[in-house]
């Protein structure tokens, strides 16, 4: 059964780089069956798909946020990353990653990870 | 983008009852809608995907329906584990885009 867990800072200051990593157990990050994605909620608001990768490399983003994603993955560790730049306020959010089957469905989810961006 | 609409933002029930809310598309998206249920401090959970088929291990109190543009999250008898905030997706078309959440709370 996967399981899935972000690790990361919690604080960042405003105008760097959040960095994210998950880390996936219980099944190879190498499968065809499924892509791995990203996925924000703000303080008391809803969700917010940030993007999802293949294990080849493959992406998609959200075009709200492509200019400043990078979401990359080792098969060697088993692991995922998420770099947003340039961060503001509004980025603070509980990050969440979670396997994408069955076409774009999300199941599992990390337990979600929280970033403040604060100086 | 495909915008996901969701009502109520809120619905106060109480144990037993009946419960709908509903989620609409901006555009059509087939089926290829999932719901998720998600507790304070918690990960969504996956309930629903394709409009109504029932994840492996979901109670067959909720149920699921629609097509298009409009669709129905329905617990046929609400239980103590069911307050918690409800979210579609939309896997029509990418970017995956996600309704704003419907509460259910006690009444």
């Amino acid at each position: 059964q996967l399981q899935l867990q972000e690790s990361g800072p919690g604080l960042v200051k405003p105008s760097e780089t959040l960095s994210l990593t998950c880390t996936v157990s219980g099944g190879s990050i190498s499968t065809s069956l499924y892509y791995w994605g990203w996925i924000r909620q703000p303080p008391g608001k809803g969700l917010e798909w940030i993007g999802s990768i293949y294990y080849s490399g493959t992406t998609y983003y959200n075009p709200s946020l492509k200019s400043r994603v990078i979401i990359s993955v080792d098969t060697s560790k088993n692991q995922f990353s998420l770099k947003l730049s340039s961060v503001t306020a509004a980025d603070t959010a509980v990050y969440y990653c979670a396997t994408q089957g069955g076409g774009g469905i999300f199941d599992p989810w990390g337990q979600g990870t929280l970033v403040t961006v604060s100086s | 983008d495909i915008q996901m609409t969701q009502s109520p933002s809120t619905l106060s029930a109480s144990v037993g009852d009946r419960v709908t809310f509903t989620c609409r598309a901006s555009q059509s998206i087939s089926t290829w809608l999932a719901w998720y249920q998600q507790k304070p401090g918690r990960a969504p959970k996956l309930l629903i995907y394709k409009a109504s088929t029932l994840e492996t291990g979901v109670p067959s109190r909720f149920s699921g329906s629609g097509s298009g543009t409009e669709f129905t999250l329905t617990i046929s008898s609400l239980q103590p584990d069911d307050f918690a905030a409800y979210y579609c997706q939309q896997f029509n078309t990418y970017p995956w885009t996600f309704g704003q959440g419907t509460k259910v709370e006690v009444k």
